[in-house]
């Protein structure tokens, strides 16, 4: 198993462009999330989601949108990056949701000039 | 808001010692605790679960006091490799966003 996978690992952008962090789990967990990392802080949750098409807003989504269309998939989409979503995107999977243990994929580091 | 507080240290501590951190959480509904471990610029790992009864896993030891509102993590013969920043774990219930994680407590292993 490739367990939860992150695509790009790295990115650059400018202020007012769009894109699209990939994530994919191949455990068939049901659970899946979307954090944000940045010095100083905790780990915040951005957007949720505990099936196919369902998902829901976590502490943080200004800014970001997402879906869920399969159970292996769910990407999270900037709309329009400003320099504050600079940090380090993290996604995480699980069986059962929070109460479980949380796999998280390698991380997407995004820089927003 | 539900709070998770360490103290972000960083904790320097010689090879072969025994260091102990402490992590405080303000709700008294949490539910269930975690200790996670982060390497530098990884994604943190799951290190154990705690339970009401203190668990131990090698020379890992965790401890909850529920009525002080407190999680502990013990480590005994500290390795070069336990240098990470440790992350605790409290989840709340009420679904999906009940997971608060601490800002983490840095350790640095020293030879």
């Amino acid at each position: 198993n490739a367990g939860v996978t992150q695509t790009p690992k790295f990115q650059v952008l400018k202020t007012g462009q769009s894109m699209t962090l990939q994530c994919a789990q191949d455990m068939n967990h049901e659970y899946m999330s979307w954090y944000r990392q940045d010095p100083g802080m905790g780990l915040r949750l951005i957007h949720y989601s505990v099936g196919a098409g369902i998902t829901d807003q976590g502490e943080v989504p200004n800014g970001y949108n997402v879906s869920r269309s399969t159970t292996e998939d769910f990407p999270l989409r900037l709309l329009s990056a400003a320099p504050s979503q600079t940090s380090v995107y993290f996604c995480a999977s699980s069986y059962l949701g929070q109460g479980e243990t949380q796999y998280f994929g390698p991380g997407t580091r995004l820089l927003v000039l | 808001r539900k709070e998770v507080e360490q103290d972000p240290g960083p904790f320097n501590v010689p090879e072969g010692a025994t260091v102990a951190f402490n992590c405080t959480y303000s709700n008294s509904a949490s539910q269930s605790f975690f200790w996670y471990r982060q390497d530098c610029r990884k994604e943190p790992k799951l290190l154990m679960s705690v339970y009401s009864s203190g668990n131990e896993d090698g020379r890992f030891t965790a401890q909850l006091n529920r009525a002080s509102q407190y999680i502990s993590l013990l480590i005994r013969d500290s390795k070069l490799s336990d240098s990470a920043t440790y992350l605790c774990v409290v989840n709340s219930g009420g679904g999906a966003d009940g997971l608060t994680f601490g800002k983490g407590t840095h350790l640095i292993i020293q030879p």
